[in-house]
Parts: C-alpha cells; sequence; structure tokens
C-alpha cells in the first residue's frame, strides 16, 4: 500500500531556513500536501501541488517536488518562532477521496 | 465564511460504551472525510461521505461507522468503545470529492477509561 515518510525532527535558528522532507510511494498520487499542526489544534492547509509541477511557491513557502524519486520537500524562508509545529506531508489517491499521511515532522525554531 | 466545526471537542467514555462525534462542514462543502490521530499510528483515513453516499472506507474494523446528512453534516459512531480508539478524531471539508483542498476541523479529543 501506501506509505509516506518523514523524518521526525527538525531543529533551526529563528531567521534561518528550514527544509522539511517527505519520500512517498505511491506513483499515481494526484496531489502532494503540506499541513502544520500546532498543539491541541487541528491541521492547518499551508500548501499543495500537483503532482505534474515540479514546484510551487507561496510567499515564505516553496514546495519541491521530484516525481521520479518520489520526494518532496517544503522550505520555509526566514523561519519564526511562530512556525514551531508539527508538519505533515501528505498524499491524495488518484480516486481523491483518501489523503495519506506521513508520521510528522516536529520543527523547533530556537530565537 | 464559517470553518469546520466538530463537536464536541472533548469526550470521556468508559470501555464499551458507544459515542456519536459529529462534524459540520464548511459551508457548500459536499465532502466530509474521518481521520483517526494517535501517537503510536499517526494520521489514518477512516472513511469519506460525499452527497450522504460513503465511497471510501479506511481499514478499521466495523465498530468505526458515519453517516453524512442532506445539509452535508456528518457524523461518525463508535460502539464497544475499547481503550485503544483513545485519540484525535479529525474531519475534513471538501468542496467536491477529488476536490484538491481538505480543510481539517479543530478534532474531537476521545479519552476511554
Amino acid at each position: 500500500g501506501e506509505d509516506v515518510e518523514q523524518s521526525l525532527f527538525l531543529s533551526v535558528r529563528e531567521g534561518d531556513s528550514s527544509v522539511i522532507n517527505c519520500t512517498y510511494t505511491d506513483s499515481s498520487s494526484t496531489y502532494l500536501y503540506w499541513y502544520k499542526q500546532e498543539p491541541g489544534a487541528g491541521l492547518q492547509l499551508l500548501t499543495y501541488i500537483f503532482s505534474n509541477m515540479d514546484m510551487k511557491q507561496d510567499q515564505r513557502l516553496t514546495v519541491l517536488l521530484n516525481k521520479k524519486d518520489k520526494h518532496l520537500s517544503l522550505r520555509i524562508a526566514d523561519t519564526q518562532t511562530g512556525d514551531s509545529a508539527i508538519y505533515f506531508c501528505a498524499e491524495m489517491d488518484n480516486a481523491g477521496n483518501m489523503l495519506t499521511f506521513g508520521g510528522g515532522t516536529r520543527l523547533m525554531v530556537k530565537p | 465564511k464559517a470553518g469546520v466545526t466538530q463537536t464536541p471537542r472533548y469526550l470521556i467514555k468508559t470501555r464499551g460504551q458507544q459515542v456519536t462525534l459529529s462534524c459540520s462542514p464548511i459551508s457548500g462543502h459536499r465532502s466530509v472525510s474521518w481521520y483517526q490521530q494517535t501517537p503510536g499510528q499517526g494520521l489514518q483515513f477512516l472513511f469519506e461521505y460525499f452527497s450522504e453516499t460513503q465511497r471510501n472506507k479506511g481499514n478499521f474494523p466495523g465498530r468505526f461507522s458515519g453517516r453524512q446528512f442532506s445539509n452535508s453534516r456528518s457524523e461518525m459512531n463508535v460502539s464497544t468503545l475499547e481503550l485503544g480508539d483513545s485519540a484525535l478524531y479529525l474531519c475534513a471539508s471538501s468542496p467536491a470529492t477529488g476536490n484538491t483542498e481538505a480543510f481539517f476541523g479543530q478534532g474531537t479529543r476521545l479519552t476511554v477509561v
């Protein structure tokens, strides 16, 4: 079945860039997503990319997709303490009604 | 525009009881999906409803069920609760099935004692 993998933890200094990586196995995924979860909260949709794109930029966020290697990354420029959270990548199945999530990467931003 | 509303936010139940959780999607959205989040298993898909029909179901026992009403509001029910059912249950709302954007509610934290 589908599998999505992420590293568990990332620590950066305020003002630096953060890069969170994700690998997936389902080559028929239509869309790939990044969600943010703060303590005690639900999931906030940050951005998504269609599988036939290789890059998408949205303000401080840049998503890179390497479809050949099934590798997705999220770059956060000028990381702030408010960016501290757990970040989940997810893929949408080709029927378009189920998301498969990675285990989440906990981002810690040090002042 | 109001977001996805899940009620209740917190719930404590005893083993063997049953529970019903509610999700009101964003106005105009017709697809509702449910996910279970636990520290051990992460986020796992439960089921998806569109126009009152279950379109997809995850790998959960039959104790987990759901339904969707004509106004797109959805409920999920868990019968004969087990300790392992303790989790954050998240509901996602999309305009239509296969839509790119799935917006999540704050979740219902269920604790089974």
